[in-house]
């Protein structure tokens, strides 16, 4: 079975300061990772994507992440929050399985960013 | 060129009848998904489509929900004898092919059985 754990409910952080939104999975073999943005009443947007290659992948928006196999961990950062980045952030994972078919997308429970002016 | 459509955008039925949700993918997208996402909790996958067949159905409920993609037309997702607890917002996501490709959401439609 695939897993995806976002153990913050909510982050708040200052406007212009770092932020990181964490990610943690488990999975049996190689994940596909995903960040994705919710704003009110709207579907999700795609941010980036970890399938292979340099571990600190970087997406829409200033966001990037970085991912760390030891740590089985996908963490979303910005250097400098926007007020407008404000929203709601699910983390996804999908793993191919032996048989050459796809388990579908498993998302985290979402965290709840809030830059404050 | 638009992204995923879907509609209605908010559906309220009385306990009993039917919903059906309506899902256009992007243009050249020809894998559709649907998510449900209940109050307060992330999205579950309910079930991926081709064009004219059900490729997983893994996360849909037994009885009562369905869905189908026709070689023409929106995909839809058929709910019969709704019950309050199927109030959710329902979201279809498409790709161009399966895998490692990003999903491109629509806006999803708010259920809401009363």
């Amino acid at each position: 079975a695939q897993s995806v754990a976002q153990p913050e409910d909510q982050v708040n952080v200052a406007e212009g300061n770092p932020l990181t939104v964490k990610c943690t999975y488990s999975v049996s073999g190689n994940p596909y990772l995903f960040w994705y943005v919710q704003y009110p009443n709207r579907g999700l947007q795609f941010l980036l994507k970890y399938i292979t290659g340099d571990n600190l992948v970087k997406g829409s928006y200033g966001f990037e992440a970085e991912f760390n196999k030891s740590q089985t961990s996908f963490h979303l950062k910005k250097p400098s929050a926007l007020v407008s980045d404000s929203a709601l952030y699910f983390c996804a994972v999908r793993v191919f399985i032996s048989s050459g078919s796809a388990r579908q997308l498993t998302f985290g429970s979402g965290t709840q960013l809030t830059v404050l002016p | 060129n638009a992204g995923v459509m879907q509609n209605p955008r908010h559906l309220v039925r009385r306990r009993g009848q039917e919903a059906r949700l309506r899902c256009s993918p992007m243009k050249g997208h020809s894998h559709v998904y649907w998510y449900r996402q209940l109050p307060e909790e992330g999205l579950k996958f309910m079930v991926y489509l081709q064009k004219e067949n059900i490729i997983d159905e893994s996360g849909m409920p037994k009885e009562r929900f369905s869905a189908e993609f026709p070689k023409e037309g929106p995909s839809i997702l058929r709910i019969q004898q709704v019950v309050r607890g199927d109030s959710a917002a329902y979201f279809c996501a498409s790709s161009p092919r399966d895998g490692y490709y990003e999903q491109y959401f629509g806006p999803g439609t708010r259920l809401t059985v009363t």
